[in-house]
């Protein structure tokens, strides 16, 4: 699985977009991004994927580079529950085996 | 739906007890994971079952027994417990075999002194 590089932590004041970068310069043709997030103390929650194409759902939007070197999650209008550790991991389908980094702290300011 | 459930929340055990961490999902998936998590280690993954009656090794399933005891439920079992396996246990579940979409329990909270 390709490596991926997060920031280690984030701030974004509550009601405003957030936006997390992720880099993954060497992701191949067959592998998929996927994000997940953990809130402390809590199971890890799958957010979105999206192997070229912009995605978005009700949680989220994925943006993906034209080269898939890297891409951002965004959380439109985030609120204080959305202070958790979120996670960019690169795989093929069905790689079965999640294996997480060390994700990016994010903290939402009231 | 409840998703997925754990039980215990939290357990404390003497090294060389044993016992069963009990996972169950009621959104009608064909496979279930148990993973663990350390500090600073992310997750790891004990053991998976793609489907009712199978099951495989994972990433780390040294000490560790499992039961898929039907398309519901997915034990984890520790036979003789080792300070090693004090960890948080997740189990989780997905729609189907090979889905990287996966969804996840509370985690059980293990202690082993």
């Amino acid at each position: 699985d390709a490596k991926t590089t997060q920031p280690p932590s984030m701030d974004c004041a509550e009601g405003r977009a957030a936006n997390l970068p992720c880099n993954h310069s060497t992701i191949s043709g067959n592998e998929y991004v996927y994000w997940y997030r953990q809130i402390h103390s809590q199971g890890p929650q799958y957010i979105i994927h999206g192997l070229k194409n912009n995605e978005t759902n009700e949680m989220a939007s994925l943006i993906i580079t034209e080269d898939r070197k890297s891409s951002t999650l965004i959380l439109p209008h985030a609120t204080l529950r959305d202070t958790a550790v979120y996670y960019c991991i690169v795989l093929i389908q069905g790689a079965q085996k999640l294996v997480f980094g060390q994700g990016t702290r994010l903290t939402i300011n009231p | 739906n409840a998703g997925v459930t754990q039980t215990p929340k939290f357990q404390v055990l003497k090294t060389g007890q044993s016992m069963t961490l009990q996972c169950a999902q009621d959104m009608n998936h064909n496979s279930m994971y148990w993973y663990r998590q350390d500090p600073g280690m992310g997750l790891r993954l004990i053991y998976y079952s793609a489907s009712e009656g199978t099951t495989d090794k994972g990433e780390v399933p040294n000490g560790y027994n499992v039961s898929r005891l039907n398309k519901r439920e997915f034990s984890l079992r520790l036979e003789s417990a080792a300070p090693s396996q004090t960890s948080v246990y997740f189990c989780a579940s997905s729609i189907r075999d090979w889905d990287n979409e996966q969804f996840f329990g509370p985690g059980t909270r293990l202690t082993v002194l």
